[in-house]
């Protein structure tokens, strides 16, 4: 079953600007992955948050966790086209069993 | 330290033919996950393995796929009697033991085409 669900589906943006993507999930987690995978390749792991934690950054990344909501939010600042990618949020449930979402396309227009 | 390596890259099968895809985790790493994408989708659970041991195959198709992780070698995805339906990217992730807070490591991904 799919766990986390990422909103928007696909993004546009200039280089330079600032991308937001957001999560939902629906049952108890341990912690709360992102991912990123280039086309036709594999997945990346971007940065891991974990349930008693809210925020956490990494570089141009910053995580957000509001379990109250259930709810994430990946943001990536200054971004490149290097950037381009799919961008996937998994969740870590009970039992080690990472869930992941649909995805949110980004493209990073130069 | 190699990665999760994952072969073939790409596999192509006949209708009826069987599949066999391997996963060798990082080093140190005694938990395997074996994951399905098909096109524009995200990555669906199929089973959760160590070592000689199925720990939650809850996503896995009740016929025609199987998985195992001997004691000894890679990690094996079977899909029996191959239908075009099967036809996805097949990702196997690794971790180690005890959660460190690294995430997953994936590998590259085979690639499965039924024709």
């Amino acid at each position: 079953s799919q766990q986390g669900e990422e909103d928007p589906q696909a993004l546009s943006i200039q280089e330079g600007e600032n991308a937001t993507m957001n999560c939902s999930y629906k049952t108890s987690i341990n912690n709360l992955q992102w991912y990123r995978q280039n086309s036709g390749r594999g997945l990346v792991h971007l940065i891991l948050i974990r349930s008693n934690e809210r925020e956490k950054h990494s570089g141009r990344l910053r995580v957000t966790l509001d379990t109250s909501k259930k709810s994430s939010s990946l943001l990536i600042t200054a971004s490149r086209a290097a950037d381009t990618a799919s961008y996937f949020c998994a969740t870590l449930e009970y039992g080690n069993k990472l869930v992941f979402g649909a995805g949110t396309i980004l493209r990073v227009k130069s | 330290n190699a990665g999760v390596m994952q072969n073939p890259r790409h596999l192509v099968r006949r209708r009826g033919q069987e599949a066999r895809l391997r996963c060798s985790p990082m080093k140190g790493h005694s938990h395997v996950y074996w994951y399905r994408q098909l096109p524009e989708e995200g990555l669906k659970f199929m089973v959760y393995l160590q070592k000689e041991n199925i720990i939650d195959e809850s996503g896995m198709p009740k016929e025609r796929f199987s998985a195992e992780f001997p004691k000894e070698g890679p990690s094996i995805l079977r899909i029996q009697q191959v239908v075009r339906g099967d036809s996805a990217a097949y990702f196997c992730a690794s971790s180690p033991p005890t959660d460190r807070g690294y995430g997953y490591t994936f590998g590259s991904g085979t690639r499965l085409t039924v024709v």
